[in-house]
């Protein structure tokens, strides 16, 4: 079954502190990886995706995500939290047709404390 | 162009009422797609167009209809809806392919029933 797993539902990070949100993934063909930002009340911004090639990818914003085929990961990461970081983050994963669904984790919701 | 524009922003309407979502993209992206997204919940797949063909819809109830009119557009028909199907609806276009591959989403409609 194609599935993505968010094993945290809610994290809180000190302002200026690392981060990492975990993505496990499970899936037939492969991959293609994306993880999301949302603010309340607003849409879902594109942070980073993952196709092929390099496994450590950058995004937006300073995150950065690395894949781990072996693991079934995708994991987001970024070095130092700044408070306007506090928002939903959804891992998603889908195939490589257009026309495909994208199938989403149900979601990290992220805190940052001063 | 590297946007997807949803119309309106906000909505609230009765549950007798016919309106419209709209979503646009001029990014020449083949595939479009229309999802649900409840309060502190992943979005949910309703719609997928591919070349203005419906590829998926996922048992979404009649008083939902999409239109895909032209490349560049889609729509979601709404009529005799419940105060449950209250949600965000989001617009999501995918494209152009390879490695430039994305999924834009929308900034969403705030759907209200009353």
């Amino acid at each position: 079954a194609q599935s993505v797993t968010q094993p945290d539902i809610h994290i809180t990070v000190s302002e200026g502190a690392s981060l990492e949100l975990r993505c496990n993934y499970s899936y037939g063909a492969t991959p293609y990886l994306f993880w999301y930002v949302q603010s309340p009340g607003q849409g879902l911004q594109l942070l980073l995706k993952y196709f092929s090639g390099d496994t450590l990818v950058q995004g937006i914003k300073g995150f950065e995500a690395e894949f781990k085929r072996s693991q079934s990961s995708f994991n987001l990461r970024k070095p130092s939290v700044h408070w306007s970081d506090a928002a939903e983050y959804f891992c998603a994963v889908g195939a490589e047709q257009a026309g495909t669904a994208l199938i989403f984790g149900k979601g990290t919701t992220l805190s940052v404390s001063s | 162009d590297t946007e997807v524009t949803q119309t309106p922003k906000h909505l609230v309407m009765g549950m007798t009422n016919k309106k419209s979502l709209k979503c646009e993209q001029h990014m020449g992206h083949r595939a479009m797609y229309w999802y649900k997204q409840k309060a502190k919940k992943p979005p949910e797949l309703m719609f997928v167009y591919s070349y203005e063909k419906l590829s998926i819809n996922e048992s979404v109830p009649s008083r939902f209809s999409p239109e895909c009119p032209n490349s560049s557009l889609l729509n979601l028909h709404l009529h005799a809806l419940q105060p449950e199907d209250s949600a965000l609806y989001l617009c999501a276009s995918r494209g152009p392919g390879g490695l430039n591959e994305k999924l834009f989403f929308g900034s969403g409609t705030q759907l209200s029933v009353l």
